[in-house]
């Protein structure tokens, strides 16, 4: 069983539609939770950081971590076709540590 | 701010062969990481520098890999000889102080775009 399940997709809605990604996950020591988008044959970006449980939003993102059902949620509002991309969950038991990812879920926002 | 690069972008070697690949942190990030994405799978850790020294090595695959951080700036990966499973992109991260103790520090990886390694 992986440590992070993420529905790879893939997703399209159109354009101004709210988009849910989710992850789960089943190793209560992770503490930090992200989200990282990633454009084709770029690097993965940091879009989102969340300290344990609660929500956090920034702009059309917002970010939702449920540590007691370790699940851990990403919405874009308003979504945009600059918005296409893979979006990649990514969970760390402390800081200064290595990250695990989810397998991705590849997003396309139509106009 | 430059950000982290890596080269090359791309490299096509057979198997048998010898390739290293190099990362370049952003300056003054003490952490340095090296991960991996094969076909179809998630992007992987394999390992974890603070400045020169190795802190976690717990991800790499087998004893063809090495990894060095001379000086605790750049970093290079070699992998010798390669594998066909070795194919895949190779990320570099860093990211900028180290606490032991855990801390509240926002420990940002900043990621490289990549190398994508074919082994033919």
């Amino acid at each position: 069983q992986k440590e992070v399940e993420q529905d790879p997709g893939p997703l399209s809605v159109p354009e101004g539609a709210i988009v849910s990604l989710n992850c789960t996950y089943s190793n209560s020591a992770f503490q930090y939770f992200m989200w990282y988008r990633q454009y084709s044959r770029k690097g993965p970006e940091l879009l989102m950081y969340t300290y344990s449980s609660g929500n956090k939003e920034d702009g059309r993102f917002t970010a939702q971590v449920d540590k007691s059902s370790k699940y851990i949620s990403l919405f874009i509002r308003d979504s945009q076709p600059s918005d296409s991309a893979t979006y990649l969950c990514a969970l760390s038991s402390g800081s200064a540590r290595q990250l695990t990812f989810g397998s991705g879920t590849q997003l396309t926002v139509l106009p | 701010e430059a950000g982290v690069t890596q080269f090359p972008s791309h490299s096509v070697i057979e198997k048998g062969q010898t390739v290293t690949l190099r990362c370049d942190p952003i300056s003054g990030h003490d952490n340095l990481y090296w991960y991996r994405r094969v076909m179809g799978k998630e992007i992987k850790f394999l390992l974890h520098f603070v400045k020169e020294s190795k802190q976690d090595e717990s991800g790499m695959p087998n004893n063809r890999f090495l990894a060095e951080r001379t000086g605790g700036t750049y970093s290079t990966l070699k992998v010798q000889p390669a594998e066909l499973e070795d194919s895949g992109v190779y990320f570099c991260a860093s990211s900028q102080e180290y606490r032991p103790s855990g801390g509240a520090s926002r420990d940002t990886q900043y990621f490289g775009p990549g190398t994508r390694l074919t082994v033919l």
